[in-house]
């Protein structure tokens, strides 16, 4: 069955840094764009970051960008999104989802969602 | 950037009864890049249909989409309890990715 299971959340004071990741089973990972996408407590879906299968071109909200690196390990079948700067607004569950279409480059509906692993930003 | 404007912000029906959602886009979306996606609390959002209309794999047919350039439609033929949740609209076409604010369709 295709996969994706997020980690790395947890509670952070405003400034600090977290690392997540999402690995992937079932399916060749190195073939398909990924995002990560959040969701604020009680409010609706925004797109984070996407990068490409082959790991070489990315794309960052404005919200993110300058604070954000989205990466991938494509022989760990692995995704990253290293945050650093946090700040109280950033405070969501973090999916991270697989692109639909393999001939895409970033672009894409998101047809595998993970859980969302949860991000607290508070002092 | 293209902002997505849901409404109504909530839809309140009975089961077996048609619900029809609208998506507005605020410049034309590229080729229907427009993905609808199901979200039930405390699970993952699940697509239903992409490019406008393509039904997603596993989706019933009584779900369908429509619409091109700002105007996009998600209709669902009759609901099923299993049906009631929020919706989304995405727009994929352009950089910044997308999403308008959601559609809850809720038990009259």
């Amino acid at each position: 069955e295709v996969q994706l299971l997020e980690s790395g959340g947890g509670l952070v004071q405003p400034g600090g840094s977290l690392r997540l990741s999402c690995a992937a089973s079932a399916f060749t990972f190195s073939s398909y764009a990924m995002s990560w996408v959040r969701q604020a407590p009680g409010r609706g879906l925004e797109w984070v970051s996407a990068i490409s299968g082959s790991g070489t071109i990315t794309y960052y909200a404005d919200s993110v960008k300058g604070r954000f690196t989205i990466s991938r390990d494509n022989s760990k079948n692995t995704l990253y999104l290293q945050m650093n700067s946090l700040r109280a607004e950033d405070t969501a569950l973090y999916y991270c989802a697989k692109v639909l279409r393999t001939t895409v480059t970033t672009r894409d509906a998101f047809d595998i969602w993970g859980q969302g692993t949860m991000v607290t930003v508070s002092s | 950037e293209i902002v997505l404007t849901q409404s109504p912000g909530t839809l309140s029906l009975s089961p077996g009864e048609r619900a029809t959602l609208s998506c507005r886009a605020s410049q034309s979306v590229s080729s229907s890049y427009l993905a609808w996606y199901q979200q039930k609390p405390g699970q993952a959002p699940r697509l239903l249909i992409y490019g406008a209309s393509s039904r997603a794999t596993g989706i019933p047919d009584r779900f369908s989409g429509s619409g091109s350039g700002t105007d996009f439609t998600l209709s669902i033929s009759r609901l099923e309890p299993e049906d009631f949740a929020v919706y989304f609209c995405q727009q994929y076409g352009s950089s910044p990715l997308a999403f308008g604010g959601g559609t809850k369709v809720e038990i009259k």
